[in-house]
C-alpha cells in the first residue's frame, strides 16, 4: 500500500525506559506532522517538518520529546524517560506540497506507559 | 489562538436518518481551512470533508455536507441517510493557512447509529 506506515503499532514499556516511534510517509509528500491522542480526546499537535527547513517544535509536550527525520522521509519520535502521562496514541500525518489541505494520517502507535 | 469547540460528546441516531454534528470555532486569521474526519474503532483518522474560509458554497462530499455559517464560527457537519457503518467518532479540525498549517482538533462526538 502507498498510504502512512507506523511502527510499532503497539508499545508497552516501563515507566522511565526511552521509547522509539516510527512513521513512513507517503512518497514524495515532503510536509510530515506527529500529533498525540491521549484516551478518549481529540488529537494535539505535536511537531512538523516541512522539506529541509527546521521542524516546527512548538507542541512538544517537554524537552523529554525530540523527533528528527532523515533524508526528508521517515521519522522517529523519541519519547525520553517515559512518563504514566505519556501513554496515548501516536498518530503520523503526512501532505503533498501541492495538497492544500489534506493531511494522510497513518494508523498509530499505541504507547502504554506502566 | 485557535479553538475548535464540539459540544456533542455522544449522538444516537436511527439508521437511514438525518444527523447533524456540531462545531464551532475561534480563530482571529482571516485565512483558515475546516475539516471533519471519522475514526472508526480501528483507529485510523479518515478526512470526509474540507471548507475553506473563502468558499462561498458550503462543501459537500456523497452523504456529507458541512454547513459552513462564518459569521457564526460553525462548521457543522450533516450526514444525511445515516448508514451502521456511519459509527464512529468524528473530530471537527481548523487548519491555520499561515506556517506550519497544523490541525487544531475538537474533543470529537461519539455517533452511534441503531438499527
Amino acid at each position: 500500500g502507498a498510504g502512512v506506515s507506523q511502527s510499532p503499532s503497539n508499545k508497552v514499556t516501563e515507566k522511565g525506559k526511552d521509547v522509539e516511534l516510527r512513521c513512513d510517509p507517503i512518497s514524495g509528500h515532503t510536509a510530515l506532522y506527529w500529533y498525540r491522542q491521549s484516551l478518549g480526546q481529540g488529537l494535539e499537535f505535536l511537531i512538523y517538518f516541512q522539506g529541509n527547513s527546521a521542524p516546527d517544535k512548538s507542541g512538544l509536550p517537554s524537552d523529554r520529546f525530540s523527533a528528527e527525520r532523515t533524508g526528508g522521509s521517515v521519522s522517529t519520535l523519541t519519547i525520553q524517560r517515559t512518563q504514566q502521562e505519556d501513554s496515548a496514541v501516536y498518530l503520523c500525518a503526512s501532505r503533498h506540497d501541492r495538497m492544500v489541505y489534506e493531511q494522510y494520517f497513518g494508523p498509530g502507535t499505541r504507547l502504554t506507559v506502566t | 489562538a485557535q479553538k475548535i469547540t464540539q459540544t456533542q460528546p455522544g449522538m444516537f441516531v436511527q439508521e437511514k436518518e438525518a444527523v447533524t454534528l456540531d462545531c464551532t470555532y475561534d480563530t482571529s486569521d482571516p485565512s483558515y481551512g475546516l475539516f471533519w474526519y471519522k475514526q472508526p474503532s480501528s483507529g485510523e483518522m479518515i478526512f470526509l470533508i474540507y471548507q475553506g474560509s473563502y468558499d462561498q458554497q458550503n462543501a459537500t462530499e456523497g452523504r456529507y455536507s458541512l454547513n459552513f455559517q462564518k459569521a457564526r464560527k460553525s462548521a457543522n457537519l450533516v450526514i444525511s441517510a445515516s448508514q451502521l457503518g456511519d459509527s464512529a467518532m468524528y473530530f471537527c479540525a481548523m487548519r491555520e493557512d499561515q506556517g506550519a498549517q497544523k490541525l487544531v482538533f475538537g474533543q470529537g462526538t461519539r455517533l452511534t447509529i441503531n438499527p
